[in-house]
C-alpha cells in the first residue's frame, strides 16, 4: 500500500521570498504523484503531476516539483510567492496500475505580505 | 466539458437521521471516487468504483456509510443514523483510467455536512 508525508504542517513566508512544501511517499511499486492545491472554502485542484518521463515537472503558475525516486521524495517549489498563492497544498500518490490515489495531512502555506 | 458535481453543497442534519449526497462525474471519465476531509485534514480515501463495479472500500469505514453507482453514472453516498463523528465535507472526484492520464482525478467542490 502506498502512504504520503507532509512533514511541514504549516509554512509561512514572506511575499516574493521562494518556498519548498516537502513530500515523501512510500510505495513497493511505480507510482503515480500529485501536488493539488485547496483554497478557502473551496474543493481541490490539480496543480501538477508527475507520470512519467521528464522528473521534472512544472504548473503554469509557477511551481514546480521533482521526482526523486531514490529518496521516494515529491517536493513543490515556486521561486517567488505571492499573497494569491497562500492555501492548503495536498501531495498525493497512486501506483501505477491505477489504484485508489491516497493523500498526505497537507501544507498550509501562508504568504506574509 | 462540466466538471465533478456534487449535490448538496451543505446539510446539516439532526443526530440518528439519515443522509444522501450525489455526485455527478464528468461525463467520459469511468472512475469515481468518494473521499471525506475535515478540518486541517487531507482528503481520507471511502471507496471509489470502476464502471457500477465498486472496487474497494475503505476498512475504517462503518457499516453506515454505503454508496451506490447504479449505471455507472451518477452515484451516491449513504450514511445512516448519522453521528456528529460524521461531520465533514465529503469530497467526489472522478477520472479516466488510461495510460495519456495516469490516474489524475478531478474533484467536485464537495458537500458539506454537519450533525447537530
Amino acid at each position: 500500500a502506498q502512504s504520503v508525508t507532509q512533514l511541514d504542517s504549516q509554512v509561512p513566508v514572506f511575499e516574493e521570498a521562494p518556498v519548498e512544501l516537502r513530500c515523501n511517499y512510500s510505495s513497493s511499486v511505480s507510482v503515480y504523484l500529485f501536488w493539488y492545491v485547496q483554497y478557502p472554502n473551496q474543493g481541490l485542484q490539480l496543480l501538477l503531476k508527475y507520470l512519467s518521463g521528464s522528473t521534472l515537472v512544472e504548473s503554469i503558475n509557477g511551481f514546480e516539483a521533482e521526482f526523486n525516486k531514490s529518496q521516494t521524495s515529491f517536493h513543490l517549489r515556486k521561486p517567488s510567492v505571492h499573497i494569491s498563492d497562500t492555501a492548503e497544498y495536498f501531495c498525493a500518490v497512486s501506483a501505477a496500475s491505477y489504484d485508489k490515489v491516497i493523500f498526505g495531512p497537507g501544507t498550509s502555506l501562508s504568504v506574509i505580505p | 466539458d462540466t466538471g465533478v458535481s456534487q449535490d448538496p453543497r451543505h446539510k446539516i442534519t439532526k443526530r440518528g437521521q439519515n443522509v444522501t449526497f450525489r455526485c455527478d462525474p464528468i461525463s467520459e471519465h469511468n472512475r469515481l471516487y468518494w473521499y471525506r476531509q475535515t478540518l486541517g485534514q487531507g482528503p481520507e480515501f471511502l471507496t471509489y468504483f470502476q464502471n457500477e463495479a465498486q472496487l474497494e472500500k475503505s476498512r475504517l469505514l462503518s457499516d453506515r456509510f454505503s454508496a451506490e453507482r447504479p449505471k455507472g453514472s451518477f452515484s451516491t453516498l449513504e450514511i445512516q443514523r448519522t453521528e456528529q463523528g460524521d461531520s465533514a465535507m465529503y469530497l467526489c472526484a472522478s477520472s479516466r483510467r488510461d495510460s495519456s492520464s495516469g490516474n489524475t482525478i478531478y474533484f467536485g467542490e464537495g458537500s458539506w455536512l454537519t450533525v447537530v
